[in-house]
């Protein structure tokens, strides 16, 4: 069974609305979550790396106002996309590490299209 | 020049080929290597760990090179089911259970009946 639920699968929004995308870690506790983005056709690109009870830690470009994260607890960690615009539209997927042999694992991704 | 680097290909191959994908990365200090799999609009999947002595599993066949930086995957007796995107995936700030991945750009892999 999965080890890391991303929810939701497929969302569609209008332009200017905020998405909030939920990443949770069902074996294990998880102090640190990554994000992760990928355009079609490209890599997968980190965009943040979420830390329980303390702020995100954003990679260069990315802007940390537009892309909330929040990592309450040690099994959640949300990703809020605010004011989304069509060029947001993207794969998020999510991903765990487990322990110190670096098993990893992703959640199922999300795919944004915004309109 | 990007972290991780591969031929993005595609590469076509008949079913029954042998095809090797490569993967170079620019950080020194990188300490762990992957090889993913991702078909269209899913998850990646780990494939199978990279050390530098080489491992195999079954059909598919690491190698890791420290010196040349290089890491290559090749997969023997293609089959259909083979078909999707190899990643190239590098750890390069361990920190324990708190390493970031980097991502090669991927390699489509089409195999054709």
């Amino acid at each position: 069974g999965a080890v890391v639920s991303q929810h939701p699968s497929w969302v569609i929004c209008k332009s200017g609305t905020s998405v909030k995308i939920e990443c949770r870690s069902l074996d294990f506790q998880a102090t640190t979550m990554f994000w992760y983005r990928q355009f079609p056709k490209q890599s997968l690109m980190l965009m943040a790396t979420s830390n329980e009870g303390s702020k995100a830690t954003y990679e260069q470009g990315v802007e940390k106002d537009k892309f909330l994260i929040n990592h309450a607890s040690l099994t959640l960690s949300t990703l809020t996309v605010t004011s989304a615009h069509p060029e947001d539209s993207s794969f998020y997927i999510c991903s765990v590490t487990q322990g110190f042999g670096n098993t990893i694992y992703f959640g199922e991704g999300s795919w944004l299209t915004v309109v | 020049r990007k972290e991780v680097e591969q031929d993005p290909g595609p590469f076509n191959v008949p079913e029954g080929a042998t095809v090797a994908f490569n993967c170079t990365y620019s950080n020194s200090a990188s300490q762990s290597f992957f090889w993913y799999r991702q078909d269209c609009r899913k998850e990646p999947k780990l494939l199978m760990s990279v050390y530098s002595s080489g491992n195999e599993d079954g059909r598919f066949t690491a190698q890791l090179n420290r010196a040349s930086q290089y890491i290559s995957l090749l997969i023997r007796d293609s089959k259909l089911s083979d078909s999707a995107t190899y990643l190239c995936v590098v750890i390069t700030d361990g920190s324990g259970n708190t390493g970031k991945l980097i991502f090669g750009q991927g390699t489509t892999l089409q195999v054709k009946p």
